[in-house]
């Protein structure tokens, strides 16, 4: 069974610290990997997109890591601010139609403390 | 930032009344879907449409139905909304990039209490 697993379901951090957020996924086959960030009450928005061949992208203070064999991924934060509070969204496409099915996990729910 | 907007923002409405949610953009993209997403939940696909007069069911059966007659428009109606559709609904439309790598660009949702 297709499945996107996220750990941990909610984490809390002080300001400037970093964190590493986790997924785990048994798509296949597997074509990408995002992660997205949603602010509470509002749509997610793309942080990083990832295909098999890549192992490291960065978005700013955003660095995902993808490793296909173990079909795992990670979302480090860097220096965390508060407004980096938002649930944090790994999703998988497979290699099916042009995007692909896309299989979401259920977030990390960040929240950082001043 | 992407253009894709929702209208209503927030709504509550009694059993058995008829909704429609909102959803248009300006990007000229010609996909569009529909998500229903619970708290601390995964978002769950319920339509998708190709482009105009397009339009397919998702993974989460719904009763909700969609119409695609613009390319910037992709409205949801509920003919009975039932306290069972109390969720977020998110609309999004998709663009492929460089590489072959399709990206999806969300709204900010529509929030549904149904009474």
């Amino acid at each position: 069974k297709n499945q996107v697993e996220q750990s941990p379901q909610s984490l809390i951090i002080l300001e400037g610290k970093n964190c590493t957020l986790q997924c785990n996924y048994t798509v296949s086959p597997f074509s990408n990997l995002r992660w997205y960030k949603q602010d509470t009450g509002r749509g997610p928005v793309s942080l990083t997109i990832m295909t098999f061949s890549e192992n490291t992208k960065s978005n700013g203070r955003y660095t995902a890591t993808l490793d296909a064999d173990t079909k795992q991924s990670s979302l480090h934060i860097t220096a965390s601010q508060l407004s980096d509070s938002a649930s944090y969204i790994c999703v998988v496409s497979d290699r099916g139609s042009t995007l692909g099915r896309l299989y979401f996990g259920r977030g990390t729910q960040l929240t950082v403390w001043p | 930032e992407a253009d894709i907007y929702q209208t209503p923002r927030y709504l509550v409405i009694g059993t058995g009344k008829k909704i429609t949610l909102e959803c248009s953009q300006t990007m000229g993209h010609d996909k569009m879907y529909w998500y229903q997403q619970d708290p601390g939940m995964e978002l769950h696909l319920i339509h998708y449409s190709y482009g105009v007069n397009s339009t397919e069911k998702g993974d989460l059966s719904s009763e909700s139905t969609v119409s695609r007659i613009r390319t910037e428009h992709f409205p949801l109606t509920l003919e009975s909304a039932r306290p069972s559709h109390t969720s977020q609904y998110l609309c999004a439309s998709s663009v492929r990039l460089a590489g072959d790598q399709e990206t999806q660009y969300f709204g900010p949702g529509t929030r549904l209490l149904v009474l």
